[in-house]
C-alpha cells in the first residue's frame, strides 16, 4: 500500500462545469476526511466519513458539493455547476481512529477558469 | 473547536534546534496535541501528538506544560528540508459528535537558512 492516493491530480474546468474527484485511502482505514485548501491558508475541513456513513459535514459544503463512500473503501467529491472561488486544491486523509495519525494525499488542484 | 495560538513564522539555522511554541489556554481535559507539517506542493503529514507527557519520536519531541495550555515542537537538529508550514492542532479524545476532525489554524511557517 502507497499511501493515500488522489486522481486526478491536476485539474481545469470551465465555470459551470461539473467535476468529481477520487481518492483511495489506505485500505484498512475506516476514517476518511475531505479539506480544501486555498494559497497562503490551511487546509479547511469539509466532510468526512467513518466507513460508509458521512458523520459531518462543514457548513463550507455548499449544495453544489456532495460526497460518497459507497463501500467505505474509496470516496468521490463532486462539485456541481462550478464557479471560480472554487480554485482550490481539494486533500483527502485517512485515519484508522479518531485521535490517531491521518495520512494526506497529495491533493488535486482544481481551477475553474 | 478549542483554539490554538502559534507565530505566523520562524527562522532558524541549519543543524541547530528548532523550539515552535503553541498557546491553547482553552484546552479542555480530553483534547489531544496534534502537530502536523506541510512542506511545500505536499500534503500535511504527521509529525507527532500527545496528551500529557512529553513524547519523542524519530522526527520530534513534544513538551507539554504541566497546566497543558502550551506545548512546543522541538527538531532537535533541523536540516533544510524540515522547512514547512508546522500546524499545532487540538482534537477532543472523546466520542463528541462534531469533534472527530483537524481543524488547522495558520501554522507557523518555518525558514532554515543553510
Amino acid at each position: 500500500d502507497t499511501g493515500v492516493s488522489q486522481d486526478p491530480r491536476h485539474k481545469i474546468t470551465k465555470r459551470g462545469q461539473n467535476v468529481t474527484f477520487r481518492c483511495d485511502p489506505i485500505s484498512e482505514h475506516n476514517r476518511l476526511y475531505w479539506y480544501r485548501q486555498t494559497l497562503g491558508q490551511g487546509p479547511e475541513f469539509l466532510t468526512y466519513f467513518q466507513n460508509e456513513a458521512q458523520l459531518e459535514k462543514s457548513r463550507l459544503l455548499s449544495d453544489r458539493f456532495s460526497a460518497e463512500r459507497p463501500k467505505g473503501s474509496f470516496s468521490t467529491l463532486e462539485i456541481q455547476r462550478t464557479e471560480q472561488g472554487d480554485s482550490a486544491m481539494y486533500l483527502c486523509a485517512s485515519s484508522l481512529a479518531s485521535n490517531t495519525e491521518a495520512f494526506f494525499g497529495q491533493g488535486t488542484r482544481l481551477t475553474v477558469v | 473547536d478549542a483554539k490554538t495560538t502559534q507565530p505566523n513564522s520562524m527562522e532558524s539555522n541549519e543543524e541547530e534546534p528548532v523550539h515552535l511554541p503553541c498557546n491553547h489556554s482553552t484546552i479542555s481535559g480530553t483534547d489531544y496535541i496534534h502537530w502536523y507539517r506541510q512542506l511545500p506542493s505536499q500534503g500535511p503529514e504527521y509529525v507527532i501528538h500527545g496528551l500529557t507527557s512529553n513524547v519523542n519520536n524519530r522526527m520530534a519531541s513534544l513538551a507539554i506544560a504541566e497546566d497543558r495550555k502550551s506545548s512546543t515542537l522541538i527538531l532537535h537538529r533541523a536540516t533544510l528540508r524540515d522547512a514547512a508550514v508546522y500546524y499545532c492542532i487540538l482534537m477532543r479524545g472523546d466520542m463528541i459528535q462534531g469533534a472527530q476532525k483537524l481543524v488547522f489554524g495558520q501554522g507557523t511557517r518555518l525558514t532554515i537558512n543553510p
